[in-house]
């Protein structure tokens, strides 16, 4: 069993809030990631982390910003929420040996209304 | 830069039907070639993996082999169960290099199974 935690697992909000998605793992690992799946499934890199105050913008430019200030925890805040950030967000983190395999999250399913 | 192209769903299939799903990959080198796996509501998870040429990853039945001459690492069963009703990624390192720290998947394939 992979130990890396995402809350909420669902969230409806309103169009202008602020929210913030929570990750956490408990296996020490220095690198995650953020995925944003969409409704056709695909799967694409928003965010990733190499370890305690580093962060990368993923492939797919997001609005999101995300912090890295311990390890375990790997946060992702919207300052303001649209209905064009309704998708899935899945957090995932890997071994240090860098052996591909990445531990996920059950994902955040957000929607904005 | 790297990608993968695999099989467009859905794909339906009854109880103990024999199971492929082709992804073909674009790739400097010889990267390492993975299965991920989603069950309904859940986060992807590691199926199966190959790191070089002739490899043959194996995990639940799945099976896919590492096909420099085709490029590609089909994933099959021969008889698939309704648990194995899920989306189903194929992926890649991201850089360059080779390097296993990012991950590209392809569009992913809906599977369902019916008893």
């Amino acid at each position: 069993e992979a130990d890396i935690y995402q809350t909420p697992r669902y969230l409806v909000i309103g169009t202008g809030k602020k929210i913030t998605l929570e990750c956490s793992q408990t296996m020490g690992h220095d690198k995650m990631y953020w995925y944003q799946q969409d409704p056709g499934m695909e799967l694409h890199l928003i965010h990733y982390s190499y370890g305690v105050n580093s962060t990368e913008k993923g492939d797919l430019s997001s609005e999101s910003t995300v912090s890295r200030i311990r390890t375990e925890h790997f946060p992702l805040t919207l300052e303001s929420a649209r209905p064009s950030h309704t998708s899935q967000y899945l957090c995932a983190s890997s071994e240090p040996r860098g052996t591909g395999e990445l531990f996920f999250g059950e994902g955040s399913r957000l929607t904005v209304l | 830069g790297d990608s993968v192209t695999q099989m467009e769903g859905p794909v339906t299939l009854s109880e103990e039907a024999f199971l492929t799903i082709n992804c073909t990959y674009t790739a400097t080198g010889y990267p390492s070639l993975f299965w991920y796996v989603q069950y309904p509501g859940e986060g992807l998870q590691l199926l199966l993996k190959a790191t070089k040429a002739d490899d043959k990853g194996s995990n639940k039945g799945f099976e896919a082999t590492y096909r420099k001459e085709t490029t590609s690492f089909h994933l099959e069963k021969g008889s698939v169960q309704v648990s194995d009703s899920a989306v189903y990624f194929c992926a890649l390192p991201h850089a360059p290099g080779g390097s296993n720290y990012k991950l590209t998947f392809g569009k992913g394939t809906l599977l369902t199974v019916n008893p």
